[in-house]
């Protein structure tokens, strides 16, 4: 297992197109989250799955962007019709827990990201 | 609504110096913190965290204090060495939620001079 893989690197869009991200989280991992983090800002939480169900939203999600965990493995990330705003790097993580319970954050793992630039 | 704060966006210490991070937050219900650990191009990894019923962790170079009452935590690393040159987050969990998804800090970046 080589950890979080996350594709593309990197994304360079002209505004008004859509774009997909995907991440592939540890196996044996059953939380997937998604973060966006902009220029000299820390990550900021976007979305969150318990395999395949999507249980938080954060009000930055808007109806632009969509995020799938389909059979509770890999997930993507679209956003549609981009926005110069939206240029940030995309980093998904993942970790395990129990359903109901709480994990403590160490159990995180970060894949590298995708930066995407919106031009 | 900034609940994690890192006000310094950046610091520079000589190898072998100590280093010392500082993070505030706002929310009296985070009760455990994390710092992480970021290079370029690479997604953050954990370094140390610190629950609230305690006061200290250390781990190696790496020591974090907690100070409940005044809402603040730092980390230390002693002695820095030019391979800390990484930008740190801290970190905090919100444990009432499933998922217990991180409010980051905006960063700090440390810079470790040969």
């Amino acid at each position: 297992d080589t950890g979080v893989s996350q594709d593309p690197r990197h994304k360079i869009t002209k505004r008004g197109q859509n774009v997909t991200f995907r991440c592939d989280p540890i196996s044996e991992h059953n939380r997937l989250y998604w973060y966006r983090q902009t220029l000299g800002q820390g990550p900021e939480f976007l979305t969150y799955f318990q395999n395949e169900a999507q249980l938080e939203k954060s009000r930055l999600l808007s109806d632009r962007f969509s995020a799938e965990r389909p059979k509770g493995s890999f997930s993507t990330l679209e956003i549609q019709r981009t926005e110069q705003g939206d240029s940030a790097m995309y980093l998904c993580a993942s970790s395990f827990g129990l359903s109901g319970q709480g994990a403590i954050g160490y159990g995180y793992t970060f894949g590298s990201g995708t930066r995407l630039t919106v031009v | 609504d900034q609940q994690v704060k890192q006000n310094s966006p950046s610091l520079s210490v000589q190898e072998g110096r100590i280093s010392i991070l500082n993070c505030d937050y706002t929310n009296s219900m985070f009760d455990y913190f994390l710092w992480y650990k970021k290079y370029p191009a690479e997604g953050p990894t954990f370094l140390i965290s610190i629950s609230s019923i305690k006061d200290k962790n250390e781990d190696g170079r790496f020591t974090v204090f907690l100070n409940k009452s005044a809402k603040h935590l730092s980390l230390h690393i002693v002695p820095s060495q030019p391979g800390d040159s990484a930008v740190y987050f801290c970190a905090a969990p919100n444990m009432e939620i499933a998922g217990n998804m991180l409010t980051f800090g905006g960063g700090t970046r440390l810079m470790v001079k040969p």
